[in-house]
């Protein structure tokens, strides 16, 4: 079965460090680029960066630049979000996503995980 | 590149048809534009990419269409199930942008 599961996500206290994991299956996690979105209670969905197949290139959004950080594994299909410095900001649900590249260029972001909730809380 | 989208809320009635409005800050490459839906509790769907292309097993209710800066997203009769929000969302030099979504009520 095609599918991202994330994992991880808890109750931290501000301007301590997490690591989110997401799990790939049932498709060839090495070729493919990964991205990060996060969506705070109520809000809209927010790019956090993105790390290529061979985990070579990475970008991120402003937001989160210098405090996160991806990273992958493509031995064990796992894509991993450490988030450090974490402010309460930064209470959300954390999705994985695969991006896609048709044959003519065209990017999109065709397979979610379920997401995983990260609350910064005192 | 900012995208604006609009209305904020539309409020329908099934069987009618919702026009959902995406504006780019500056001019976007359509190859570049996708539309999402999301469900309350549910990670996003893919529904179109390239601006106009839809998604393997999306009905063919849901069109989108537009250039430049300008993106609409047409949902023809629409169905119980189609109410959600919908996000639009574009990539331009290694970042990716998302609108703040529209939310698409029952009436």
């Amino acid at each position: 079965q095609v599918q991202l599961v994330e994992s991880g996500g808890g109750v931290v206290q501000p301007g301590t460090s997490l690591r989110v994991s997401c799990a790939a299956s049932g498709f060839s996690f090495s070729r493919y680029a990964m991205h990060w979105v996060r969506q705070a209670p109520g809000k809209g969905l927010e790019w956090m960066g993105i790390i290529s197949f061979d985990g070579s290139d990475k970008y991120y959004a402003d937001s989160v630049k210098g405090r996160f950080t991806i990273t992958r594994d493509n031995s064990r299909n796992t894509l991993y979000l450490q988030m450090n410095s974490l402010r309460a900001e930064d209470t959300a649900v954390y999705y994985c996503a695969r991006e896609r590249v048709s044959d003519y260029g065209e990017n999109y972001f065709d397979l979610w995980g379920q997401g995983t909730l990260v609350t910064v809380s005192s | 590149i900012v995208l604006t989208q609009s209305p904020g809320t539309q409020s329908l009635s099934p069987g009618e048809r919702a026009t959902l409005s995406c504006r780019a800050s500056q001019s976007v490459t359509s190859s570049y534009l996708a539309w999402y839906q999301q469900k309350p509790g549910q990670a996003p769907r893919l529904l179109i990419y390239g601006a106009s292309t839809r998604a393997t097993g999306i009905p063919d209710r849901f069109s989108g269409s537009g250039s430049g800066t300008d993106f609409t997203l047409t949902i023809n009769r629409l169905e119980p199930e189609d109410f959600a929000v919908y996000h639009c969302q574009h990539y331009h030099s290694s970042l990716y942008t998302f609108g703040q979504g529209t939310k698409l009520e029952i009436k």
